[in-house]
């Protein structure tokens, strides 16, 4: 199955500042997904990124906040921009994941902390 | 829309015991049942899944039925052990895939 490296694991910024997640996958993937979760709470679709076009964001996210690019077929960012304590949360992506009868493979996560 | 209730939010068993999480959705363009499971510090990853033309399927100790009628789905961990202790969401999917709000399992040695 696909392995995600998702790069930095956790940090801690400063409100009004910006961080870049990384997500590399050790295979070429059409569709790449990034997700938020709360502490104790369940995965929320952020936005799905595709190689070469646009990402599709889900209702109550926005580009303007959570840009993200899709270079190749492998790799693909989420910036959070001008952060604020609320952005506080684990950031995962993921890939669909053919070998796995069809399931999603997640990366480990970023623990975002914003003081 | 509230489209997957998931139950119980948390779970407390003893080693040995049998585990069961219960998944309920509305949407029926649903064709394909999985439960991920998250230990702390990592992303969910699958466990098992289910096609919605078997009524159940068996990997090792962990079992999926599934009652197409009644729109739920279930997760059996059989002889539950404490390494078995994470938090489970079942996560229904169609043209979209949605995840039930996370099942705390706790088993106790």
């Amino acid at each position: 199955s696909a392995v995600i490296s998702q790069k930095p694991s956790r940090d801690i910024c400063q409100r009004g500042t910006s961080l870049t997640i990384q997500c590399q996958v050790d295979s070429q993937v059409t569709m790449m997904f990034w997700y938020r979760q709360q502490p104790g709470q369940s995965l929320t679709l952020i936005a799905t990124a595709n190689q070469g076009s646009e990402a599709t964001y889900e209702s109550g996210f926005v580009i303007d906040k959570f840009p993200i690019s899709r270079p190749n077929l492998t790799f693909s960012t989420l910036t959070v921009s001008n952060m604020s304590p609320e952005d506080s949360s684990i950031y995962l992506c993921s890939v669909e994941d053919w070998d796995r009868e069809w399931g999603y493979t997640f990366g480990s996560g970023t623990r975002l902390t914003v003081v | 829309q509230q489209q997957v209730k998931q139950s119980p939010q948390s779970l407390i068993v003893q080693k040995g015991g049998i585990s069961i999480i219960n998944c309920a959705y509305e949407n029926t363009a649903f064709d394909y049942f999985p439960w991920y499971q998250q230990f702390p510090g990592k992303g969910p990853a699958l466990l098992i899944a289910i096609r919605p033309d078997v009524s159940e399927k068996k990997e090792g100790r962990f079992t999926i039925s599934f009652n197409k009628s009644a729109k739920q789905f279930s997760l059996h961990i059989m002889d539950s052990q404490p390494g078995d202790s994470a938090t489970y969401f079942c996560a229904p999917r169609g043209n979209d895939m949605r995840f039930g709000a996370g099942t705390r399992l706790t088993v106790k040695p």
